[in-house]
């Protein structure tokens, strides 16, 4: 089974251009998170879905941040423009309504913003 | 409010000992769950265990074991017979329907697992 597909892995921009990432779940799963990773702040919830609605998005810094989930099998993040300080690992997730609830992780995309 | 707490930011380990890892959580919901992940030198997030706080026993999957004390709000993971391969690092996690059943990471250990 493939598991949770996240592109690009890498992505280096220079400040003030727009960013996307893209995000296909595991088929099958109803919920879809986005996460950031930074040595400083850790592991920080972006956002989430549930049958492609945003559910949560209290995690997204600003509005330069937005999330879409036009359908099943595919979200995207979006930053707008894009400043230094979102250089971090962006990760997406995905998991089934059930009893366990766990979570499967994409390989991430290492974002650099010079 | 929910929260991990993992108060070892890092963990050395003599190769084919066991090691625990802590986490103590604070909740409010009847019903939740928690959840261990490996993080390697790689990036990737690996889902290693899970423990349901009604499940009467503690949770293992090969190596891996969930120490779970309910009443002190603890949910250690145990490696036992470490390898050089279990250098990682280990996040602690939790859901629970208050949060709207979104999970909750602490903020890491990282264990060094030596020859």
């Amino acid at each position: 089974d493939a598991g949770v597909i996240q592109s690009p892995r890498h992505e280096v921009t220079e400040m003030g251009q727009e960013v996307t990432l893209r995000c296909k779940p595991i088929s099958g799963h109803d919920y879809l998170f986005w996460y950031r990773q930074t040595m400083m702040r850790g592991l920080e919830l972006l956002i989430y879905f549930n049958n492609n609605v945003p559910i949560d998005d209290s995690g997204m810094p600003e509005d330069r941040f937005s999330a879409k989930m036009p359908n099943a099998s595919f979200s995207t993040l979006k930053i707008q423009p894009s400043e230094p300080r979102d250089s971090a690992v962006y990760f997406c997730a995905s998991r089934i309504q059930g009893e366990r609830n766990e979570q499967y992780f994409g390989p991430g995309t290492r974002l650099t913003v010079t | 409010a929910q929260k991990i707490t993992q108060t070892q930011p890092g963990m050395f380990v003599q190769e084919k000992e066991a090691v625990t890892l802590d986490c103590t959580y604070d909740t409010s919901d009847p019903s939740y769950g928690l959840f261990w992940y490996k993080q390697p030198s790689s990036g990737e997030m690996i889902f290693l265990i899970y423990q349901g706080s009604y499940d009467q026993q503690n949770a293992t999957e090969g190596r891996y074991s969930l120490n779970f004390q309910k009443a002190r709000k603890s949910a250690n993971l145990v490696i036992s017979a470490s390898q050089l391969g279990d250098s990682a690092m280990y996040f602690c996690a939790m859901g629970g329907k208050t949060g709207g059943f979104k999970t909750i990471f602490g903020a890491g250990t990282r264990l060094f697992v030596k020859a």
